[in-house]
C-alpha cells in the first residue's frame, strides 16, 4: 500500500516563474492538505482539499492556488515567485475511514527560487 | 486563534538517557486534538500520537509516553533510554477538529550522542 506520494522532489525556479506541485494520497483517503515548511520552522497549513473543493485556507496570498482531481490526487500552484517561497512543501493525505483520524504525510518537494 | 510552543529549540543527550520534549498549547476551543510528529532527516513527517481533549489519560508506547495536562495547557513527550535513531525534529501540532488544519510548533531537534 503506497503511502503519500510528491512530485517532484527538487525543483528550482527563478524569482516571478510560477510553479506546479503535485500530490497523490494514500489509498483510500479523499483528503489532502497543503503545508509549507521554511528552513528550521514548523510546517504552516496552506489549503485542505476536500470533494475538489478548497475547504479550508490559510494565511497565505492567492498567489497559492491548487486543484483536486476526482482521483483525489492534488495539485499546489504558486504563480510570481518570490525568494520567500523557498521551502519544503509537504503534502498530506485523510480519510474519514481512519481510525486514529491523523494526516499521513508525503516526502515533501523541496523548492528552491533564486 | 490558536498557537503551539515548543520553547526547547534543541536538545542534546547521549544515548541511554531519559529526554522530556515540552510543548505549550492555546486555543478558545473546548474540543481539540494534540498531536506529535517526528521529522527524521529525510523530511517526511511520522505520526507519532493523537489526543482529544476530553481524554487526559496519559499513554506510554514503548519508550515513548506523553503527559496531557488541561490545567496546564501542556503536552509533554518523553522518550525513555534513548537511543541514536531517536534523533530527529519533533513537532507538537494542534487541530480544532479532526482532519481539519494543523498548528505547529517550531519543532525541538533532539540529538542523541552514541
Amino acid at each position: 500500500d503506497a503511502g503519500v506520494t510528491q512530485s517532484p522532489t527538487h525543483l528550482i525556479k527563478t524569482r516571478g516563474q510560477q510553479v506546479t506541485l503535485r500530490c497523490s494520497p494514500k489509498s483510500g483517503h479523499d483528503t489532502v492538505s497543503w503545508y509549507q515548511q521554511a528552513l528550521g520552522q514548523g510546517p504552516q497549513f496552506i489549503f485542505q482539499y476536500y470533494e475538489e473543493e478548497e475547504r479550508q485556507r490559510g494565511n497565505f496570498p492567492d498567489r497559492f492556488s491548487g486543484h483536486q482531481f476526482p482521483n483525489y490526487s492534488s495539485e499546489l500552484n504558486v504563480n510570481a515567485l518570490l525568494l520567500g517561497d523557498s521551502a519544503l512543501y509537504l503534502c498530506a493525505s485523510s480519510s474519514p475511514g481512519t481510525v486514529l483520524h491523523e494526516q499521513y504525510f508525503g516526502p515533501g518537494t523541496r523548492l528552491t527560487v533564486t | 486563534a490558536q498557537k503551539v510552543t515548543q520553547a526547547q529549540t534543541e536538545i542534546s543527550v547521549v544515548e541511554k538517557e531519559d529526554v522530556t520534549l515540552d510543548c505549550v498549547y492555546e486555543t478558545r476551543d473546548t474540543t481539540y486534538y494534540l498531536f506529535w510528529y517526528k521529522q527524521p532527516p529525510s523530511g517526511e513527517l511520522v505520526f507519532l500520537i493523537r489526543r482529544n481533549s476530553f481524554d487526559e489519560q496519559n499513554e506510554i508506547s514503548g519508550r515513548y509516553s506523553w503527559n496531557f495536562q488541561k490545567s496546564t495547557s501542556s503536552f509533554n513527550f518523553t522518550i525513555t533510554a534513548s537511543q541514536v535513531v531517536d534523533s530527529a525534529v519533533y513537532f507538537c501540532a494542534l487541530s480544532e477538529e479532526v482532519r481539519r488544519a494543523l498548528t505547529f510548533g517550531s519543532g525541538t531537534r533532539l540529538q542523541v550522542q552514541p
